[in-house]
């Protein structure tokens, strides 16, 4: 079955500070990756897909993520952060059944400080 | 504003009870999903509809169902509330799949569902 681990339940970083979040997949067949980010009290927002092609992809608010095949990671990196990005993202790969749904990992919630 | 709406934002009952969550796709996706996100279950896929039939269930439970209307708005039924039912609800929608990008799930901004 297809899975998703995000290593860290939280990561603070100060402000203008880069930040990578990280996430690995498992899975036996082609994957499609995702972030999503959640603000306090709101729905997921999508920041960033991979479904194929180049292996960096570049996503809303100045966030990129970088599929890698060997080590089956997806890791969402910011090279500067900003109070505003508080916020929980999850990763998330698609089912490989016909579904098309959403399996998600724990997430992380990035905790920007001044 | 992702096009997706649901009704509504808040509800707190009582258990034993049963509530209708109400979700209304973008315009033009055929495709509904059904997640709940719990502080111990994190975010789960619970069902999902494609232009009116069932195409797939995840981890729901007897007592919930759902279903989608002809207007392609669906609701999730849950019935004989328990305490542990107390989550975010999320609707999410696509195109399901027959056109542009069936892989890209827009979110409604959720139902939170409060059983006391």
């Amino acid at each position: 079955a297809q899975s998703v681990t995000q290593l860290d339940s939280q990561v603070p970083v100060f402000e203008e500070a880069p930040v990578e979040l990280r996430c690995n997949y498992s899975s036996s067949v082609s994957v499609y990756l995702f972030w999503y980010v959640q603000y306090p009290n709101q729905g997921l927002q999508l920041l960033l897909k991979y479904l194929s092609g180049s292996t960096l992809v570049k996503g809303i608010n100045g966030f990129e993520a970088e599929f890698n095949k060997s080590q089956t990671s997806f890791h969402l990196r910011k090279p500067s952060v900003h109070i505003s990005d508080t916020a929980e993202y999850f990763c998330a790969v698609i089912s490989s059944d016909s579904s098309y749904k959403l399996i998600f990992g724990s997430g992380t919630r990035l905790l920007v400080r001044p | 504003d992702s096009g997706v709406t649901q009704t509504p934002k808040h509800l707190i009952t009582a258990t034993g009870q049963r509530v209708t969550l109400r979700c209304s796709p973008r315009s033009g996706d055929l495709s509904v999903y059904w997640y709940q996100q719990s502080l111990d279950q994190g975010l789960q896929f619970l069902i999902q509809y494609y232009n009116g039939e069932e195409r797939a269930k995840g981890n729901i439970l007897e007592r919930f169902s759902a279903q989608q209307f002809p207007d392609l708005h669906s609701e999730l039924n849950l019935s004989s509330l328990e305490l542990g039912d107390s989550a975010l609800y999320f609707c999410a929608s696509s195109t399901g799949g027959t056109s542009g990008a069936p892989y890209e799930q827009y979110f409604g901004p959720g139902t939170r569902l409060t059983v006391t």
